[in-house]
């Protein structure tokens, strides 16, 4: 069974500033690998999918992520943060018979001014 | 195109209530799943289905059940709630083929008192 590590429960980062957001996955397979953000009370938004080819995968809001089988990680990016990224940032795996997704716990994002 | 439809948004329910959250999708998707999400848990998966007549255990599926009668529809029911089903839940589909993207509805609050 496939499974996600966010070793990162709350991240503060300054308004225009970079951030990076860890991710490291668990599955015996080729994954397919996703990230998600959540506003309060909200639902969740897809950023962005990787299933195979460039290892850098460009999202919606300015996000990218990489994908680095050696290191079994999918870190999420962000060259310039707004206050609007202040939110929850889920990573996941999914299977790829059934495409059942695994999440992690989530990082927390604050933007301070 | 409404996507995957849910409801109720919030529901309050006492303790031994019985409750079905409803899940509708208009995508033509085979593929559906139900997800509880927990404050620093992440989403986990309670029920999955990979067509219609077809369920299967995520999981935490205990204290709940599913259907699958139609292509569209995958309701989920609380027998008898209990304060550890207080959570919020989302139901997703996706069309099963790798590389197509995973709908999610905007999530139902259920409080158990």
């Amino acid at each position: 069974a496939q499974s996600v590590t966010q070793p990162d429960i709350h991240i503060t980062v300054s308004e225009g500033a970079s951030l990076e957001l860890r991710c490291n996955y668990s599955y015996g397979a080729t994954p397919y690998l996703f990230w998600y953000v959540q506003s309060p009370g909200q639902g969740l938004q897809l950023l962005l999918k990787y299933f195979s080819g460039d290892t850098l995968v460009q999202g919606i809001k300015g996000f990218e992520a990489e994908f680095k089988r050696s290191q079994s990680s999918f870190n999420l990016r962000k060259p310039s943060v707004h206050w609007s990224d202040a939110a929850e940032y889920f990573c996941a795996v999914g299977a790829f018979n059934d495409y059942k997704l695994s999440f992690g716990a989530g990082t927390t994002v604050t933007v301070r001014a | 195109n409404a996507g995957v439809t849910q409801t109720p948004k919030f529901r309050i329910l006492k303790i031994g209530q019985s409750m079905t959250l409803q899940c509708t999708q208009d995508m033509n998707h085979n593929y559906m799943y139900w997800y509880r999400q927990d404050p620093g848990m992440g989403l986990k998966l309670i029920y999955y289905s990979v067509g219609a007549g077809i369920t299967d255990k995520g999981e935490v599926p205990n204290g709940y059940n599913v259907s699958r009668s139609t292509t569209e529809d995958f309701p989920l029911r609380l027998e008898l709630a209990a304060p550890s089903q207080t959570s919020v839940y989302f139901c997703a589909s996706i069309k099963g083929a790798r590389g197509n993207t995973i709908y999610f509805g905007e999530g139902s609050w259920l409080t158990v008192v």
